[in-house]
This record gives C-alpha cells, structure tokens and sequence, in this order.
C-alpha cells in the first residue's frame, strides 16, 4: 500500500477484554515496530520484528501484551485482561531494508480507551 | 541507556518569524537523530535525520537542524514559520549500530502560529 494502516483506528473496550490492533506496513517494508504513546508524551517503545522474526520485545510492559507477525507483513499486537492504564495511542512503524540508518514510517496509530 | 530532552513544552511564535525547538540527548556512543512532526489526526512524519557528516542537516518544509556533539544537542530551526506549522515536534535518538533502530522519543513541544 501507499502507507502504513492500522486497524482499528479507535477502540473503546471495557476493562478486563481482550483487544487485537492490527499493523498492515509499507510492502515489502523487513522491520516491523510497535511503539505506545501516552497523552502528552512521546513515542515509546514497545518491539520489533525483522521479517516474521521478533528481535526485541524489551519494551513490552507485562506479559499481557504480545505481538505476531507470522507470514512477515502484517502485525498483530494484542493486549490481554485490558486495565485502564493500557489506554493510550498504539503506533506501528515499518521500515526496510535492516539497516540501522532506515526511515521508520509511522501509521496513524490506534486510539484505544479502555474504560 | 538513551534518553530524549526536549526542555519546552509549548511554544508560541508569530507567523513569519524565526523558530529554533530544542533538543538535548544522552547516549553512550555516536547517535542517530531525527526529528518528527505530527500533526492532529495524522502519523508522525520524518523531518529529518542525522546520521553522520555534515552536522547541519536539510529536512522537508524548510526545516534544518544541527547536530553539535559538545552540547548533545538537535535543535531544529526555520528561519520563518507558516501557520502550517503548528503541530507537535518529537525529537528521537536511535542505535548507531546494532540491528534494528530502536527509536527513543522526547516528550514534544507543541508549537502554536499566531497569525
């Protein structure tokens, strides 16, 4: 595609629900991140992805969290049993090729709310 | 481990006037460092990027930063701002080597244009 996409773009869930946010990265893009924003802050991260390989998941906050991306394009990242401390903007950022100095391109992130 | 300062929160100038957003950063070796933009609605969006040479570097819509080592300093100028420009500014630091490029944000100045 012409961009990063991400689905939903909003998502309200009630605390305690599971929740899958999707990442679809620019084609043929190898790396694959997955950052959390909280309001008024910046981007944080969360892990990574080289191809269908997860490199680094240092970033994520517990165990409820965890990503895939099992064929190497899209990404899912899912946050088990949500707390309200979960609600923030998730970003995906692909880039290619595995060169430290490639461009991260950011999608327009998911706003999730869990009430 | 890295870290992001951006010292102003908010910032307020003119339109048609000077604007320069600071940003200090902390890493135990040589940098890479970027600037995004992201404005309501939209994903973050490279400004520019300094990876080595020439320490002042050109990005899109005008902009320009300079990388000064002795101050760990990326401030970002443009010699004359459009109302355009108002949106939040995040400044990042990522591995100088190593796979992948695990971004490290600030926490944003959120530029307002009066007219």
């Amino acid at each position: 595609g012409a961009g990063v996409s991400q689905s939903p773009r909003y998502k309200v869930t009630k605390r305690g629900q599971d929740v899958a946010l999707r990442c679809d990265p620019i084609s043929g893009h190898v790396s694959l991140y997955w950052y959390r924003q909280a309001l008024g802050q910046g981007p944080e991260f969360l892990t990574y992805f080289n191809y269908e390989a997860q490199q680094d998941k240092s970033g994520l906050p517990n165990d409820r969290f965890s990503a895939e991306r099992p064929e190497g394009s899209i990404s899912t990242l899912t946050i088990q049993r949500t707390e309200q401390r979960d609600s923030a903007m998730y970003r995906c950022a692909s880039s290619t090729p595995l060169s430290s100095t490639d461009t991260q391109y950011f999608g327009p992130g998911t706003r999730l709310t869990v009430l | 481990a890295q870290s992001v300062t951006q010292p102003d929160i908010h910032i307020t100038v003119s339109e048609g006037a000077s604007l320069e957003l600071r940003c200090n950063y902390s890493y135990g070796a040589t940098p890479y460092l970027f600037w995004y933009v992201q404005s309501p609605g939209q994903g973050l969006q490279l400004l520019l990027k300094y990876f080595s040479g020439d320490t002042l570097v050109q990005g899109i819509k005008g902009f320009e930063a300079e990388f000064k080592r002795s101050q760990s300093s990326f401030n970002l100028r443009k010699p004359s701002v459009h109302w355009s420009d108002a949106a939040e500014y995040f400044c990042a630091v990522g591995p100088a080597t190593g796979g992948g490029n695990k971004l490290t944000f600030g926490t944003g100045t959120q530029l307002k244009v009066e007219l």
